[in-house]
């Protein structure tokens, strides 16, 4: 299976800040890498696919980059909606599998 | 817009199969750009894919839950469903029903999540 790894494992910011929570894969899975944001007793929501593309409806501060091993998420301006665990998944092979999530708090 | 909702027992006895449906609402099941899959979470931990279905009925499975995971489409009900067998306490978690896009390979829309409890 393809490892993903995350980190931080929490982050906590200012609003305003720029903030960026980092995704490494365990071999090289191309740019089939979607970010998720997941609230409290809610279903995850897609924030990014394909390593780089912004889903419809989704602010335009959330940004993702990357490709290969290494991914980032980047939040421009951080909005106290933003409050979340976020992760990362893998999409390039047999089982699909995600990141262990980043918590993100508001200082 | 397009909705999926889980449904089953929320309580599930050690060693008994838990059984979920996913009924989807404003798009056919059968349109052809779309994988269906089931995803679970234990409490307070990350996502585990389960597996997957197409409208004609091929799946692929997690390796970890293969020998125990059977997944089915109706798509004259428009749903599918989830068969898990031989539970274990471990198999407690929030199932999810979602959505996969077969362009760009992402999970585009979720059901609410289902909390399945295996206990005696």
């Amino acid at each position: 299976d393809i490892q993903m790894t995350q980190s931080p494992s929490s982050v906590s910011a200012s609003v305003g800040d720029r903030v960026t929570i980092t995704c490494r894969a365990s071999q090289g899975i191309r740019s089939w890498l979607a970010w998720y944001q997941q609230k409290p007793g809610k279903a995850p929501k897609v924030l990014i696919y394909d390593a780089s593309s912004l889903q419809s409806g989704v602010p335009s501060r959330f940004s993702g980059s990357g490709s290969g091993t290494d991914f980032t998420l980047t939040i421009s301006s951080l909005q106290p909606e933003d409050v979340a665990t976020y992760f990362c998944q893998q999409a390039n092979s047999f089982p699909y599998t995600f990141g262990q999530g980043t918590k993100l708090e508001i200082k | 817009q397009v909705q999926l909702q889980e449904s089953g027992p929320g309580l599930v006895k050690p060693s008994q199969t838990l059984s979920l449906t996913c009924a989807v609402s404003g798009d056919s099941i059968n349109t052809g750009n779309f994988y269906w899959s089931w995803i679970r979470q234990p409490a307070g931990k990350g996502l585990e894919w389960i597996g997957r279905i197409y409208p004609s009925g091929n799946t692929d499975y997690n390796p970890s839950l293969k020998s125990r995971v059977t997944i089915s489409v109706d798509t004259s009900k428009n749903q599918f469903s989830l068969n898990l067998s031989s539970v274990t306490a471990a198999d407690t978690a929030i199932y999810y029903c979602a959505r996969f896009k077969r362009i760009f390979y992402y999970f585009d829309y979720w059901g609410p999540g289902t909390l399945v409890t295996v206990s005696s």
